[in-house]
């Protein structure tokens, strides 16, 4: 069975400091991979996707993430956290084409110091 | 555009009382999806659907029913509503001829039982 694992529940950072959020999955094949921020009280915002091709994939407010097959990683990675960045974030995989379910982890809290 | 809407965005309910949210979603999409999320453990798959009358049982389906009776809506039912499903709840749909796209969420019900 498809399953996502975020090992850091809250990470606190600096404003202006180095951000990487981890995610690691389980599935057979090479699945779709995603990953979502959600504000306090707010809907899910697509930050970026990995279908094929390049391992690393930009999104967008200056996210980024790579796709590592050997070690079943996609993690997401922010050179310099703003405030406004403090939220929830989410990795998902899913099998479209196969199940077609969106299976997602149990998120990572991030706080920013100022 | 609208995207996808849910009805209600905030609902109170007592114990045994029985509701149904409402899906509907624009963009004719054959894919939908319910979630629930709570503290600590990300969005958990409901139920989905694959198609107009068809559906079927994700992660956490007891206690919840669906109904998928035309393409553009998807509604979940609470039969009989227990403390446990305080939740927020949120519904996605997605293209299904399209395998490089993402599922697209609306912006969540929040649900409280007492």
């Amino acid at each position: 069975a498809q399953s996502v694992t975020q090992p850091d529940i809250h990470i606190t950072v600096s404003e202006g400091a180095s951000l990487e959020l981890r995610c690691n999955y389980s599935y057979g094949a090479t699945p779709y991979l995603f990953w979502y921020v959600q504000s306090p009280g707010q809907g899910l915002q697509l930050l970026l996707k990995y279908f094929s091709g390049d391992t690393l994939v930009q999104g967008i407010k200056g996210f980024e993430a790579e796709f590592k097959r050997s070690q079943s990683s996609f993690n997401l990675r922010k050179p310099s956290v703003h405030w406004s960045d403090a939220a929830e974030y989410f990795c998902a995989v899913a099998r479209w084409g196969a199940t077609n379910k969106l299976i997602f982890g149990t998120g990572t809290l991030l706080a920013v110091q100022p | 555009n609208a995207g996808v809407t849910q009805t209600p965005k905030f609902r109170v309910l007592k114990t045994g009382q029985s509701m149904t949210l409402l899906c509907a979603q624009d963009m004719n999409h054959e894919y939908m999806y319910w979630y629930r999320q709570d503290p600590g453990m990300g969005l958990r798959l409901i139920h989905y659907s694959v198609g107009e009358g068809t559906t079927a049982k994700g992660e956490v389906p007891d206690g919840y029913n669906v109904s998928r009776l035309k393409k553009q809506n998807f509604l979940l039912g609470l039969e009989s509503a227990a403390p446990s499903q305080t939740s927020v709840y949120f519904c996605a749909s997605r293209n299904r001829g399209q395998l490089n796209t993402e599922a697209f969420f609306g912006q969540g019900t929040r649900l409280t039982v007492v």
